[in-house]
């Protein structure tokens, strides 16, 4: 079974910190994508950054960035100068042939 | 734009009654999804159409039917309610199903319960 796994179900960090969001996943294909949602207390899905598995080099969206550890299938999400806005459940995903997978998620709480 | 759309918001079902979930986008996407949001277990995935006239089962699909009614809107059909469908729904699209590296835009989610 292919499956995503987010070891961290809460995590805390002061504001203007910076924070690692660790996950780990499980395939023996060689091109997939990854992706790290971030789901506010409205529901709403959005995307915060995305990676190719083919690509070396680690993808950045401002103060996000990842460590994406291929033969480790390892793609940690750190949020740099954390801001009360980041506090949000954090969910890492792949993509592979028709499918997405999910982890579990990670609750991010920002404290003032 | 609205983007992804869905109705009902919130929905209480007894157990045996059906009810159909509406989703539509307006980003003229080639393709839908349907999953589930429960607590501690992440989104799981029910159908997807990967194009307007075709449907296919994903990680979860028993209990429920979808209806690719056109390229806009992908419906999902509870036959017969059961407690253990009691979720939070989501629909989604995105360009492509064929490129992995396109996002999916997700909707605001239906809260579903069944007592």
């Amino acid at each position: 079974a292919q499956t995503v796994t987010q070891s961290q179900p809460e995590m805390s960090v002061q504001e203007a910190e910076t924070v690692t969001l660790s996950c780990t996943y499980d395939t023996s294909e060689s091109d997939y994508y990854l992706f790290w949602y971030k789901q506010p207390p409205s529901r709403q899905m959005i995307l915060v950054i995305r990676q190719e598995a083919y690509k070396q080099q680690n993808a950045t969206e401002n103060r996000f960035s990842v460590n994406f550890q291929k033969a480790a299938k390892s793609f940690s999400l750190k949020i740099s100068d954390s801001q009360l806005g980041d506090a949000a459940m954090y969910f890492c995903a792949y993509t592979l042939n028709n499918d997405m997978r999910f982890g579990a998620g990670t609750r991010l709480t920002v404290k003032p | 734009n609205a983007g992804v759309t869905q109705t009902p918001k919130f929905q209480v079902l007894k157990t045996g009654q059906s009810m159909t979930l509406q989703c539509a986008q307006d980003m003229n996407h080639n393709s839908m999804y349907w999953y589930r949001q429960d607590p501690g277990m992440g989104l799981r995935l029910i159908y997807y159409s990967a194009s307007e006239g075709t449907t296919d089962k994903g990680e979860v699909p028993n209990g429920y039917n979808v209806s690719r009614l056109n390229k806009r809107e992908f419906s999902l059909r509870l036959e017969s309610a059961a407690p253990s469908q009691t979720s939070v729904y989501f629909c989604a699209s995105s360009e492509d199903l064929s490129s992995l590296a396109y996002e999916q835009y997700f909707g605001p989610g239906t809260r579903l319960t069944v007592t």
